[in-house]
């Protein structure tokens, strides 16, 4: 059965640093999103994709945020410089339709850690 | 402000026993309510999407019902086994976009 895959599964960086978190979609889904969970938190939403472009973005996804798809299989977040605070389980999503009864398929997460 | 609730945080049950855990959404601007079950390191399972007023759904011996009205899902375990253990997520969509709005999940833990 297809799936998301995301990786790495654990990313530890020092603070100020990039990283760029992976995902590949299931092939066939058009709309692609990105969650996180902070330990003891809500999963909460931070972007939409669709076409090659943001969707719509949570009031999180600032200017240090990013979202690319390059090659038309990955979907990959980045974050240009990391704060304490970003440290997270990141989660990518996709779906196939833009439909209320669609399911969103969810990836197994990236745990960031910032040091 | 738009917040999904749900209840218990965490429940320990015996195998065997039935159970049930609630979650709250608002009412208007709905529209479709999801069921996961995430397993640590794994990723979560899609369960059920159900969008219509008085819906029920069921996979095996999981089952879910929908009331859109006042704002609240049900999911149900019958005979509950060890391996039913899990965290349960209810998330809703309130406008076009669908992005999910997560509850704080259910910690479900189930003795043998």
């Amino acid at each position: 059965e297809p799936e998301v895959t995301q990786t790495p599964s654990h990313q530890v960086t020092q603070m100020g640093q990039e990283v760029i978190l992976r995902c590949v979609p299931i092939s066939n889904h058009l709309y692609f999103y990105w969650y996180r969970q902070i330990l003891g938190q809500k999963v909460e939403f931070l972007v939409s994709f669709y076409n090659n472009e943001i969707s719509e973005k949570s009031e999180i996804f600032d200017d240090q945020f990013s979202v690319e798809r390059p090659d038309g299989s990955n979907f990959t977040l980045k974050i240009r410089s990391t704060k304490l605070e970003d440290s997270a389980m990141y989660f990518c999503a996709s779906r196939r339709y833009q439909l209320s009864t669609d399911t969103q398929y969810f990836g197994p997460g990236t745990r960031l850690t910032v040091l | 402000i738009l917040n999904v609730e749900q209840s218990p945080q965490s429940l320990h049950v015996q195998e065997g026993d039935s159970t049930n855990f609630t979650c709250s959404f608002p009412s208007s601007n709905f529209y479709a309510l999801h069921w996961y079950r995430w397993e640590t390191a794994k990723s979560p399972e899609a369960l059920f999407v159900m969008t219509l007023n008085g819906d029920e759904k069921k996979k095996g011996r999981i089952s879910a019902t929908l009331n859109t009205k006042e704002g609240y899902s049900y999911l149900y375990i019958k005979g509950s086994q060890p391996e039913d253990s899990a965290t349960y997520l209810c998330a809703s969509t309130m406008d076009s976009s669908y992005k999910l709005i997560f509850g704080s999940g259910t910690r479900l833990l189930v003795r043998p």
